[in-house]
């Protein structure tokens, strides 16, 4: 069974560029988290969908942060534009809705200069 | 919402069993208690879970103190594939994988 699939793997980019990460949850799973994760604060969650519809995006930065879910095989998470303190690696996971375990993707690493 | 506290690193030796620690004093009696970890440059990676009794699957065992104000995974055979970082994580029963909190971890370190 395929894991979750996330891409790029690693991005470099400048200031004020605009990133677009992608990710491919597991076939079947319902639900879809964005986490962030740096050495400053750890693993944050940024947003949740459930059946493709956000549930919660209290996490989210700021209106530079977006994300979507068209259907139920792809979300990105946009940065526009981006800054130098928005490094760090994305990570996707998924699940079941209501089940115990998340699954996570590799992770996008982000470097913004 | 209830927080766990574990030590920040661990060393164990190569094929030795690893207990690593979390307390979790201010658990609700409905608190799931699930353990996960992180290799290097890879997403956390579910371990194992647990509510009342102790827990056992493929990768680990969870030992649960009888009052729940603490846990303790339990590798039976270190690698070194298993240095990771280890976070225990409390959950509400009823809720959902979003209420997964992750706090700073065990950094664990298997020496050969």
């Amino acid at each position: 069974e395929a894991g979750v699939i996330q891409s790029p793997r690693h991005e470099v980019t400048e200031m004020g560029q605009e990133v677009t990460l992608r990710c491919k949850p597991i076939s079947g799973h319902n639900s879809l988290f964005w986490y962030r994760q740096t050495m400053m604060r750890g693993l944050e969650l940024l947003i949740y969908f459930n059946n493709n519809v956000p549930i919660d995006d209290s996490g989210m930065p700021e209106d530079r942060f977006s994300a979507k879910m068209p259907n139920a095989s792809f979300s990105t998470l946009k940065i526009q534009p981006s800054e130098p303190r928005d490094s760090a690696v994305y990570f996707c996971a998924s699940s079941f809705s209501g089940a115990n375990v998340l699954t996570f993707g590799a992770g996008s690493m982000l470097t913004v200069l | 919402d209830a927080k766990t506290t574990q030590p920040n690193s661990m060393e164990s030796n190569e094929e030795e069993p690893v207990h690593l620690p979390c307390n979790h004093s201010t658990i609700s009696g409905t608190d799931y208690i699930h353990w996960y970890r992180q290799l290097p440059s890879q997403g956390p990676e579910y371990v194992i879970h647990g509510l009342t009794s102790n827990v056992n699957n493929r990768m680990a065992s969870l030992a649960i103190a009888e009052d729940r104000k603490s846990s303790t995974l339990i590798l039976h055979r270190a690698t070194l594939r298993d240095a990771a970082v280890y976070y225990c994580i409390l959950r509400p029963s009823g809720g959902s994988a979003r209420q997964l909190t992750f706090g700073s971890g065990t950094q664990l370190t298997v020496l050969p």
